[in-house]
């Protein structure tokens, strides 16, 4: 079983729907979770990152974490064609003092007129 | 904030040289770079953690003497790929985790294309 698992998509939708992109991950202990948007030969860039349960908003963006259940999900608003891009979903993996990202394979969102 | 660089943006190189990858934080102080490497269509791969002042911790299946890694200051590592080969033609990617206690956050470079004929 993956670390961190995200359906690869394509998810479309129309502009001006809610996109809703979702991740599971099997480690408990993974305490912090990050969304990053990237772009067909670019690199990842940040939108957010949740550490506790429950929502955060930030703009178009929210990001929900359910730490119980093991899923966090990304929520866009108000979506727009530019907002077609790989959504990668990423926690925090820690072996004793080190700690690194481990990510998902990424969902394409298709954003249409 | 939070700007990370990379050079050469592209590079393309002939079978059997080396490729020399910069990853530089401008803006802040990381202690902690990654090195990752994506293939088309595929997610990222983390290759290796490099920290400050010590050797880089690579991933299961890196060759350590292939892709050297140093991380000689707060705001500086490379990566050199050696004896390159098409297979590691990739997208090499770096990123720079803040010194502030307490985040996670890595912010990525633009990435550099290799390309080895």
């Amino acid at each position: 079983q993956k670390e961190v698992e995200q359906n690869s998509g394509p998810l479309s939708v129309p502009e001006g729907a809610i996109a809703s992109l979702n991740c599971t991950y099997s480690d408990r202990g993974s305490q912090s979770f990050f969304w990053y948007r990237q772009y067909s030969g670019k690199s990842p860039e940040l939108i957010m990152f949740i550490y506790s349960n429950g929502d955060k908003e930030d703009g178009r963006f929210t990001a929900q974490l359910n730490k119980a259940s093991q899923y966090v999900s990304l929520l866009i608003r108000d979506s727009q064609p530019s907002d077609s891009a790989t959504y990668l979903c990423a926690g925090v993996i820690t072996t004793g003092t080190a700690s690194k990202l481990t990510f998902g394979t990424g969902t394409r969102l298709q954003v249409t007129l | 904030g939070a700007v990370v660089s990379q050079h050469p943006s592209r590079v393309i190189c002939k079978s059997g040289t080396s490729v020399k990858i910069e990853c530089r934080s401008l803006d802040f102080q990381a202690t902690t770079m990654f090195w990752y490497r994506q293939f088309p269509k595929q997610s990222l791969m983390l290759m290796a953690t490099s920290n400050e002042g010590s050797k880089a911790t690579y991933e299961q299946g890196v060759e350590k003497d292939k892709f050297l890694i140093n991380h000689a200051s707060l705001t500086l590592s490379t990566l050199t790929v050696t004896s390159a080969h098409p297979e590691d033609s990739s997208f090499y990617i770096c990123s720079a985790r803040p010194v502030q206690r307490g985040t996670d956050t890595q912010y990525f470079g633009p990435g550099t294309r290799l390309t080895v004929l």
